[in-house]
């Protein structure tokens, strides 16, 4: 069965610090692969999706970057955390494109704190 | 770009209600999602569906897509049902709704 890993689970970091926020998927093979903030209050907002590796595509302009070295491995990435980078990032698979017209798999989640 | 609304966005019952979650969205759609986010923060999908009516165990969805308009039905609610109920709505892209935060109450 698939299942999907996200670490770490909870980060505070200081202001002006990197970042890094892994995900892996076991159990499937060419996963397309998203990266969600979700703020409070807030729905689901996409920041980044892979179809395959080396593959990134942005949905919204912003501190973060987003790298995808192996097949089910896609990390967040930033040089530079600002505080408007606090939320719950969650990364999530899909079986096809954007339109996630399968299921959907989440990870438990990251909460990053910037102070 | 379609809109997502989801009411209430929060709930308090007493163990046993039956409860409903109600979704809504502006443009056509191919498919719908119900996710389920549990106090750790994870998200689970309990149901996606294109027309129709779906049930699993106490969960029930519905949707209408004439009026594009979805429910989530619990029936004899449990405080573990507590938990933050998202919409998502499959058009270009996933959209989702705010969420609604479900507290039973034992």
């Amino acid at each position: 069965s698939q299942t999907i890993h996200q670490w770490p689970a909870t980060l505070v970091q200081p202001v002006g610090s990197p970042l890094s926020l892994e995900c892996t998927v076991e159990g499937t093979s060419n996963p397309n692969l998203y990266w969600y903030r979700q703020a409070a209050g807030r729905g689901l907002q996409l920041l980044f999706y892979s179809v395959g590796i080396g593959q990134i595509s942005s949905e919204v302009p912003q501190n973060l970057s987003a790298s995808r070295p192996q097949d089910r491995q896609f990390i967040l990435s930033s040089k530079k955390l600002l505080l408007s980078d606090s939320g719950f990032y969650l990364c999530a698979w899909g079986e096809t494109g954007l339109a996630f017209t399968g299921e959907l798999f989440f990870g438990e989640g990251s909460r990053l704190t910037v102070l | 770009k379609n809109e997502v609304e989801q009411s209430p966005q929060n709930l308090t019952a007493q163990e046993g209600e039956f409860i409903t979650i109600n979704c809504s969205y502006s443009v056509g759609i191919s498919a719908l999602h119900w996710l389920q986010q549990h106090p750790g923060g994870g998200i689970v999908s309990l149901f996606m569906l294109s027309s129709g009516k779906k049930k699993h165990g106490r969960l029930i969805a519905t949707i209408n897509i004439q009026e594009k308009h979805s429910s989530l039905h619990i029936t004899a609610s449990h405080p573990r049902d507590s938990a933050v109920y998202i919409c998502a709505v499959n058009d270009d892209k996933i959209i989702f709704g705010k969420g609604t935060r479900l507290h039973i109450l034992p």
